[in-house]
């Protein structure tokens, strides 16, 4: 099966900016979750999206947004860029996202730069 | 507010000896916890899960030990390999509607196997 992927890996923005990340998750995976890391703040929890509906966020601006499509591809979109956006985006997906024993398998991150 | 600590930012091991990383939490409602192994710039790998009515769960050279009345779980790994050198992070979840998706990740411990 293959794994969790992520497009683009980098990217360069510059402040004001706005950004669509995208995540592909493992066949027949229905739960998506975004998480950042930063140096300071380590992994951090965005959101999470099953069968098109936004179920969990995590405490982030509004400026951090994302959709899931029907065949569960996902996509997260940060608008007004700001320098401390700069970070690694990483998606996860897992069959159902019910946290009592469901894994979560990562892709390999978008490395987002905001200049 | 952190919930999940790993204490030891770093940890040196010789090839061949056993590597024990530590990990503790404050929220005893988890559930499932779960070890990842990263490198850098790419995304965290699964290496192995434990559920909250266990206490050990071997996988290979792995071993997850978890003990509920101090909150506090484990990783061993038999024998370290250089191949092992690497950020390790612990991760916990939760059962319950809100928090579906959402890991709760350790701030890691920073392996490094010496030959």
């Amino acid at each position: 099966k293959a794994g969790v992927t992520q497009t683009p890996r980098y990217l360069i923005k510059t402040r004001g900016q706005q950004v669509t990340l995208s995540c592909s998750p493992i066949s027949g995976h229905r739960s998506v979750s975004w998480y950042q890391q930063t140096p300071g703040q380590g992994l951090q929890f965005l959101f999470e999206y099953f069968s098109e509906t936004q179920r969990n966020k995590g405490n982030f601006p509004g400026r951090f947004s994302g959709r899931q499509f029907s065949n569960s591809r996902s996509e997260m979109n940060v608008s007004t860029l700001e320098l401390g956006d700069s970070a690694l985006y990483l998606c996860a997906s897992s069959s159902t996202g019910d946290g009592g024993a469901d894994t979560q398998y990562f892709g390999p991150g978008t490395r987002l730069t905001v200049l | 507010d952190q919930q999940v600590k790993q204490n030891s930012p770093s940890l040196s091991v010789q090839e061949g000896r056993i590597s024990i990383l530590n990990c503790d939490y404050t929220n005893s409602m988890f559930d499932y916890f779960l070890w990842y192994k990263k490198y850098p710039a790419e995304g965290p790998t699964f290496l192995i899960s434990i559920s909250s009515i266990k206490d050990k769960n071997e996988d290979g050279r792995f071993t997850v030990f978890l003990n509920k009345s101090a909150k506090h779980l484990s990783l061993h790994i038999v024998p370290s390999q250089p191949g092992d050198s690497a950020v390790y992070f612990c991760a916990a979840s939760l059962s319950s509607t809100d928090s579906w998706g959402k890991l709760q990740f350790g701030a890691g411990t920073q392996v490094v196997v010496t030959p």
